[in-house]
């Protein structure tokens, strides 16, 4: 079956360290792979859009890396703040329209 | 509109009611999606449609759901029958055109059932 795996425990860093989120999947194989916040109460929001034939892709502090050998996917925040605290979700393109969410990760970065 | 709105934004209902939840997306995006989420879940695809089309409700739990678009735009995921298991947060999201990835979401409608 289909899977999608984020980080389970929160991850919790120092303001000004690299956050590093890791989604690995198995059963896809998708075009594209897409990395959301969500803040609590709050609807999740677009962050970056990597495709399968991408390495890494940046926007600002924010890097993503995608593996499709290791079906694996990394996030990275560098010089993290505290406003960078929320949930991430990993999403994967399936069926050529529809996405399918991981459980997220909680960040918490403490000044 | 600005954003993907829903409403109501919080409903209490007893089991064995019905509940229709609205959605109303960004003025002229295509595509429409519905989730649901649970507490400390990522979502949960249930449908989608293209203009007023659905083209998979593959993600529907059972019969007793059910969700239309009848002129391409505003779109009612209808629940029929509550039952307490289908308490959850159920989130709409919209995009631009067809399988362009990025998905706006609205703040979702809190469904509680007693």
């Amino acid at each position: 079956s289909q899977k999608i795996e984020q980080n389970s425990e929160a991850l919790n860093i120092q303001e000004g360290k690299t956050a590093t989120l890791t989604c690995n999947y198995t059963n896809y194989s998708p075009a594209y792979l897409q990395w959301y916040r969500q803040d609590p109460g709050r609807g999740p929001v677009f962050l970056l859009l990597i495709r399968e034939n991408e390495k890494e892709k940046r926007k600002e502090r924010l890097k993503v890396t995608f593996d499709t050998t290791l079906k694996q996917s990394l996030f990275h925040i560098t010089a993290s703040q505290p406003a960078d605290s929320a949930t991430y979700l990993c999403a994967l393109e399936t069926s050529g329209y529809a996405l399918n969410f991981g459980k997220g990760t909680s960040l918490l970065v403490t000044p | 509109g600005a954003g993907v709105s829903q409403s109501p934004r919080y409903k209490v209902t007893k089991r064995g009611q019905d509940v229709a939840l609205r959605c109303d997306p960004i003025s002229g995006h295509v595509s429409l999606y519905w989730y649901r989420q649970a507490l400390g879940q990522g979502p949960e695809f249930l449908t989608y449609f293209n203009y007023e089309a659905q083209q998979d409700k593959s993600g529907l739990p059972n019969d007793r759901f059910s969700a239309e678009r009848p002129e391409g735009s505003i779109s009612t995921l209808t629940i029929q029958r509550t039952e307490q298991r289908d308490s959850a947060m159920y989130r709409c999201a919209s995009t631009q055109g067809q399988n362009t990835g990025e998905l706006f979401f609205g703040e979702g409608s809190r469904l509680t059932v007693l």
